[in-house]
This record gives C-alpha cells, structure tokens and sequence, in this order.
C-alpha cells in the first residue's frame, strides 16, 4: 500500500529564504513520486517528479526534490523564495496496489512568502 | 485548445437541481479522473476512468453519477446534491495509471 505525509499544512518564509517543503511516502514498490503546486482558483500542475532516475530531481520555476530512499522522503526545496511561490504543494506517491496502480495525494502545504 | 478544460467554472445549484459537469482534454490520454476539493480537507479521489470502463469508485454518494462516452471527454452528472457537497471539483486526465496527471481548471460548486 501507498502513503505519503507531508508534515506542516502552513510554511511561512520571507522573500528570499530558503523553501523547504516536506514529504514522507511509504510503498511497497520502487514508488514514482511528484510534487504539484496549485495557485488560487486553479487546478494543480506538475512541479517535478521521480520516476527512478536521478534522486535529485529539478523541476520548474527554480525548485527541486531529492529521493532519499533511505529516508523514505522526498523534500521540496528552493533556494531563494519569491512572492509568486506562494501556493499550496501537494506530494504524490504512485505505486501499486494488489497489481493495480494507485495514485495518492498528501494534504498540501500551505507556503506563504514575506515581504 | 490544449490541455484540459472543464464548463462550467462556476455552479450554484439548489438541492433539486440537476446538472452536470463536463471534462475534455485534448492531449490523447487513456485516464481520467474527477477530484473533490474541499477547504481544510484532503483532495478526494471520487472516479478514475482508464479507456473508457470505470476502474475506481472511491465510495461517492449515488447522488454523484460519473459518464465518459469517449476517451477525450468526462461528465459528472449531479442530482439532489446536499449542501456539504460545495466544493472545487477538479478533473485530471493522465497517459497511464502511473504517470503525470493533468488537471483543468477546476469547477467550483455552490449547493444552496
């Protein structure tokens, strides 16, 4: 079965800042894993993903995750952050389930950026 | 027109009412997907539909009865909807049961 938490609902970072957004999965196959961002009154759209390549992942718009099976953790982070950041990220974990593939969503964090 | 869309954007309905919601994507995928999003919850899976045959029904009220007539388009037909059925209702459509998804606009429902 597939899992994925993300830990904090509300990150607040003032512009500039280092982002890191966090997400934990649990999978019992080489699981594929996404990071989505969603402005207000949109639907969402694909940040980056990992599909067993490269554990460091770069994706649009600046940002980038790291694979750490290690750690069962996929954090999203951005050097410097910018006020168009602010949006809800949601991870996502595909894997299967009894041989059928299922597409999981975590709850979303909120980011906020400070002037 | 590319990727995909959903009409309308905006509903407000009594609890009546019938209407329907409507997906189309244009990017030649083989799955379909409508999402319930609702404030301070998590984003619902409710129907995913791979070449047309329902695959998934994630326990959805009957009130929610989900249509794809074909692989570019999908409906969500609403009827005697409750009011804590307000939310965004997003649909997404993904080459495989794997990969990417893409998501429209979303529709976001109003049920007096």
């Amino acid at each position: 079965a597939q899992s994925v938490t993300q830990l904090g609902s509300h990150v607040s970072v003032s512009e500039g800042a280092l982002v890191l957004l966090r997400c934990n999965y649990s999978s019992s196959v080489p699981p594929y894993l996404f990071w989505y961002v969603q402005y207000p009154n949109q639907g969402l759209q694909l940040l980056l993903k990992y599909t067993s390549a490269a554990t460091l992942v770069k994706g649009i718009n600046g940002f980038e995750a790291e694979f750490k099976k290690s750690e069962t953790s996929f954090h999203l982070t951005k050097p410097s952050a910018h006020m168009s950041d602010a949006a809800e990220y949601f991870c996502a974990v595909s894997g299967t389930t009894s041989g059928t593939y299922k597409y999981i969503f975590g709850t979303g964090t909120r980011l906020k950026v400070l002037a | 027109e590319t990727g995909v869309t959903q009409t309308p954007r905006h509903l407000v309905m009594g609890m009546t009412n019938k209407k329907s919601l409507k997906c189309e994507q244009h990017l030649g995928h083989n799955a379909m997907y409508w999402y319930k999003q609702s404030a301070k919850k998590p984003l619902e899976l409710m129907f995913v539909y791979s070449l047309e045959e329902r695959v998934e029904n994630n326990s959805v009220p009957s009130r929610f009865s989900p249509e794809c007539p074909n692989s570019s388009h999908l409906f969500l037909h609403l009827h005697t909807l409750q009011p804590e059925d307000s939310a965004l209702y997003l649909c997404a459509s993904s080459p495989s049961s794997r990969g990417t998804q893409y998501f429209g606009p979303g529709t976001r429902l109003t049920v007096l």
